[in-house]
């Protein structure tokens, strides 16, 4: 069984620019979330996607967004590109049982550098 | 508020012995609990989890204890091998569309 895939592996761009991150969950896995991970930090938080809606956010400025298409694969966008966005950005899925959370199965990330 | 915290950045240990690993968190309402392993240029990597219904939980070579009364958590690694280096993270959420919270990460560093 294939595992969450991303796309692409490494990534390099200037400030001011605009990127989309893509993830495909493992089959029969419905959420979708987005984590950011700086170097020698912890995971933040990003984007919780489940059939389409967006279920929850992290505390990160609007020009992040995202969005899960009817296949439940998903894209993450950054428009305005930062220095401090440079960040590994993981995405994970799992499967939706509607009153408990499950455990999260992680891609091996994106890497962005913006310079 | 909720926060996830490691009590240690890192952790040496010889190659054969126990290594645990601990974390502290701080909301009492959370009711799950996973331990996630990163290799250097991957993703994180399920270990092992718990819920709050319980206090101990094993698997192979792995044991995460939840202790509810002083919300800690910890992971026990016998006969801790090379393989086993990597950042360790300890993750806790609560209810449903809750998000899965991770901690700053803890190195474990095997010597042989």
């Amino acid at each position: 069984e294939a595992g969450v895939t991303q796309s692409p592996t490494h990534l390099i761009k200037t400030r001011g620019q605009q990127v989309t991150l893509r993830c495909s969950p493992i089959s029969g896995h419905t959420s979708v979330y987005w984590y950011q991970q700086a170097l020698g930090l912890g995971l933040q938080f990003l984007l919780w996607y489940d059939e389409g809606e967006e279920r929850n956010r992290g505390n990160f400025p609007p020009r992040f967004s995202g969005r899960q298409f009817p296949n439940y694969s998903s894209e993450l966008n950054v428009n305005a590109l930062e220095l401090e966005d440079s960040a590994l950005y993981l995405c994970a899925s799992s499967p939706w049982v509607g009153s408990t959370n499950e455990k999260l199965f992680f891609g091996s990330g994106t890497q962005l550098s913006v310079l | 508020g909720e926060s996830v915290g490691l009590h240690l950045p890192t952790l040496s240990v010889q190659e054969g012995d126990n290594s645990i690993i601990n974390c502290a968190y701080s909301n009492s309402a959370s009711d799950y609990f996973i331990w996630y392993k990163q290799e250097s240029g991957k993703g994180p990597q399920f270990i092992i989890d718990i819920r709050s219904n319980m206090d101990k939980r094993q698997g192979q070579r792995v044991t995460v204890l939840l202790n509810k009364t002083v919300k800690h958590l910890s992971l026990q690694i016998a006969a801790t091998q090379p393989g086993d280096s990597a950042v360790y993270f300890c993750a806790e959420t609560y209810g449903a569309n809750s998000k899965l919270t991770f901690g700053k990460g803890i190195t474990l560093s095997v010597r042989p």
